[in-house]
Formats: C-alpha cells, structure tokens, sequence
C-alpha cells in the first residue's frame, strides 16, 4: 500500500537555525498539508498546498514558515529560524482530490529545538 | 466548524466491543463525520467517515442517528493494538480541507 514518507525521523537543530523537513507524498495525489503537534497537545493544522500555491494557512505558518514543491516529488516545510517553541513532531500529510477524499499521514519528523 | 466533544478517555479489555460517542450540536448542512486513529508517536490515520445513518467498513462502524448531532464509532471485538487516540472530526469538506483535532478520545485496551 503506497503510503507518505517524511525525513528525517528526527531532528535536533539549534535556536536561531534553519530547518527543512521533508516529505513524499503518494504519488497520484494532488493535495499536500502540513500539520504539527508540541508534545501531549492537539494535532494542529499548518498550511495546504495545490497547484504549485498555498490555498489555507493558519494564524501559525507565520512568515518564518514556507513551503515548497522543488520536483515532481517531495514536498518541503522550512522554517528559517527556529525557536524553542517550534519543537513538535511535524505531520505531511497529502490526498487525491475530489470530493470526501481522505488525507494520509506520514510518520512524522520530531524536531527538537534547542 | 462545529465543536465536537468526546469523553477524554475510556478502558476496555480485549475481544470486547467499544462505542465511543462524539457530540457535535452545531453540526451544519454540509458537514460531514470524520474519525480518525493515533497511535504514539504515528500520524493520524483515517477510520471512517459519514454524512448520516450508519457506514461500515473492514475496521469499524459509524452510527449516525436523525438529527446527527452526535456519532458513535463502534469498534467490534478490539484488541491490544487498538489502544490509541481516537478523533471525531466534523467539517464541510466542500468548503475547506484542513482538519481540526480535537483532544481525542484515549482508548486503552486491557488484556
């Protein structure tokens, strides 16, 4: 069953630093998010991305937040300069299209910003 | 986007059947019923989803009554790998996309 990956699994990163956390998306879908979780909270919803733009984004995905589809391929969130709150685990997650469609998730890349 | 509000956690043992409610009051025209499954540092992965009365698939069923303001997701007979996070989602999928978590209901599966 085909399925989302994300790299890396972990990351450690230094306040102040740059960080770009990947994802590949099922290969037929149209669709791609992210979302983020800090530790013991709530799933929380980052930005959705179609056709090459943004269409959604929450009051999080700040202007130190961006997105990026550089290939045919992967799909990537970089935050430019992390800060401690920024530790989470970091959830793509991406979907067909249409009507009722589902999304899936991948593992997830756990960021710790120290 | 309707609130939705579940029991924060419930027990169970193995090979029993586990019904967790979800209430949604202001549940609107257009929004459809979403369950989704977390496991300990996993993604969300989707259950089952419905408009009204029941669905069922290879994993679960959703009971939807009438006024649809609340759903119950029924696992049959669980076992010790159904012991997770279990989110009711309620959305207009026409209008927009992005989920909405809420805390979730923490299922634990005893032996």
């Amino acid at each position: 069953e085909p399925e989302v990956t994300q790299t890396p699994s972990h990351q450690v990163t230094q306040m102040g630093q740059e960080v770009i956390l990947r994802c590949v998306p099922i290969s037929n879908h149209l669709y791609f998010y992210w979302y983020r979780q800090i530790l013991g909270q709530k799933v929380e919803f980052l930005v959705s991305f179609y056709n090459n733009e943004i269409s959604e984004k929450s009051e999080i995905f700040d202007d130190q937040f961006s997105v990026e589809r550089p290939d045919g391929s992967n799909f990537t969130l970089k935050i430019r300069s992390t800060k401690l709150e920024d530790s989470a685990m970091y959830f793509c997650a991406s979907r067909v299209g249409g009507q009722q469609e589902t999304q899936y998730f991948g593992p997830g890349t756990r960021l710790l910003v120290l | 986007l309707a609130k939705t509000t579940q029991p924060i956690s419930m027990d169970s043992y193995e090979g029993q059947e586990v019904n967790i409610t979800c209430s949604h009051n202001n549940i609107a025209t257009n929004d459809y019923i979403t369950w989704y499954q977390q496991f300990p540092s996993q993604g969300p992965r989707f259950i089952i989803q419905g408009y009204k009365t029941k669905v069922t698939n290879e994993v679960a069923s959703l009971f939807i009554p009438a006024d649809r303001k609340s759903s119950t997701l029924s696992l049959p007979r669980v076992s010790l790998s159904d012991t997770a996070v279990y989110y009711c989602l309620v959305g207009d999928i026409m209008d927009t996309d992005k989920l909405i978590f809420g805390t979730g209901t923490r299922l634990q599966v005893f032996p």
